[in-house]
């Protein structure tokens, strides 16, 4: 079945640092894919998308690129706040007839001022 | 507009026992989903509802059960509780199902079984 693989945690950096957080899937057709975010004692949040090969998804200065190529959707942002503390979840969903989203293991990411 | 509500936020059963759990979603939105969240199987797809109607199933044993009501709140059941069942329950909501639409998660609500 389909499935998602991140990069494991996990991962502390100082204020300021390039961040990328690893992801990639396995998938029949061309599922679209997510980042979400989950800041503690909360739900998730979706942080960007992207619906079909090479489209850049971006919000909050985050961005990942659907790489059917590769078959990857690497998180990555340039530089990185202590607000960006959380847990970030890789997803994908397939094309058509679900709303059922299939998550990576969650990467904890820990931003040092 | 309003977000997605659950209720209750915490909860504590013991083993044995049964549970509902509750989800409003956004205004507008027909579509709810229900996931598990444990440290080590991580988000697991429960099951999908629209218009009344369960569209998709996970993989989870027959005790876990919902519905939905016609203002397209949702709940979910546990019957028979088990220790593994210890989880936070998120649900989400969408305009629409078919997929894949955007989701809109609500702050879940953290079972403990004893």
């Amino acid at each position: 079945g389909d499935s998602v693989t991140q990069m494991e945690g996990p991962v502390t950096l100082s204020e300021e640092a390039f961040l990328t957080i690893n992801c990639t899937y396995t998938a029949t057709g061309y599922p679209s894919l997510f980042w979400y975010v989950q800041y503690p004692g909360e739900g998730l949040q979706l942080l960007l998308k992207a619906t079909k090969a090479d489209d850049k998804g971006s919000n909050k200065g985050f961005e990942a690129t659907y790489r059917k190529e590769t078959t990857s959707f690497h998180l990555e942002k340039g530089s990185v706040q202590v607000s960006d503390s959380a847990v970030y979840f890789c997803a994908l969903s397939e094309v058509q007839g679900a709303q059922k989203l299939v998550f990576g293991q969650g990467t904890r990411l820990t931003i040092n001022p | 507009k309003a977000g997605v509500t659950q209720t209750p936020r915490y909860l504590i059963k013991t083993r044995g026992q049964q549970v509902t759990l509750s989800c409003s979603p956004i205004s507008g939105h027909r579509s709810v989903s229900w996931y598990q969240q444990t440290p080590g199987q991580g988000l697991q797809f429960l099951f999908e509802y629209f218009s009344e109607t369960q569209r998709n199933k996970g993989n989870f044993p027959g005790r876990f059960s919902g519905r939905q009501f016609s203002n397209s709140r949702s709940e979910m059941n546990v019957s028979t509780l088990e220790l593994g069942d210890s989880a936070l329950y998120l649900c989400a909501s969408s305009e629409l199902a078919g997929g894949p639409y955007e989701q809109y998660f609500g702050p879940g609500t953290r079972l403990t079984v004893t």
